[in-house]
């Protein structure tokens, strides 16, 4: 079946520095990706809609130049955090839907923690 | 703002209790997703809904679309130790693609 994979699974930074985050379709092509934010105990957030071929959009109170997103192909979307601070830890997730659009895939995440 | 409010927040019961999550919205959705998420993983896709009053019946699972598509619910019959996570619905607009997700329920389900 479908597979949406996701690298690194964790990640520890610094304060200040940027972390990039992968989102890969294993074996279909997304020209949509999205990308959410979970903190802990809560639900996931919608950050971004990450668009191959154009910019990605954005929600509301997301900040496009902290988190930089780059839909590079047709099966892989980057994920930058910029000068990360301690509230940026999270667990973050991506998500492909088949082209057909009807099912979307998850990745499995990544836990990004900003010392 | 469309938000999707789930209840209860948390539930624990014993294995073989039946139990319902309910998850409701003021807005009228085209689709609504129901996902389990277990801890350090990605959702994981139950069952999608998408015309009111619609039933699907995954085993021991019932999920029930609302006639308005603005609310469902998810009815788990003789619960077991592995059906335990955080169980998320979201609602789609169009094109089932842009998700809006609940505010979700944990359950935990003892031997």
């Amino acid at each position: 079946g479908a597979v949406v994979s996701q690298h690194p699974s964790r990640v520890i930074c610094k304060s200040g520095t940027s972390v990039k985050i992968e989102c890969r379709s294993l074996d279909f092509q997304a020209t949509t990706m999205f990308w959410y934010r979970q903190f802990p105990k809560q639900s996931l957030m919608l950050m971004a809609t990450s668009n191959e071929g154009s910019k990605a959009t954005y929600e509301q109170g997301v900040e496009k130049d902290k988190f930089l997103i780059n839909h590079a192909s047709l099966t892989l979307s980057t994920l930058t955090v910029t000068s990360a601070h301690p509230e940026d830890s999270s667990f973050y997730i991506c998500s492909a839907p088949l082209p057909q659009g009807e099912t979307q895939y998850f990745g499995p995440g990544t836990r990004l923690l900003v010392l | 703002t469309q938000l999707l409010e789930q209840s209860p927040q948390f539930l624990s019961i014993q294995e073989g209790e039946n139990l319902t999550v309910y998850c409701n919205s003021s807005s009228v959705f085209s689709s609504l997703q129901w996902y389990r998420q277990e801890p350090g993983e990605g959702p994981v896709l139950l069952v999608t809904v998408v015309t009111g009053g619609e039933v699907k019946k995954l085993k021991r699972l019932t999920f029930q679309f609302g006639d308005a598509r603005k609310d469902s619910s998810l009815h788990i019959t003789a619960a077991q130790t592995g059906d335990t996570g955080l169980y998320l619905c979201a609602g789609a607009d169009t094109g089932f693609q842009k998700l809006v997700f609940g505010t979700g329920t944990r359950l935990l389900v003892s031997p």
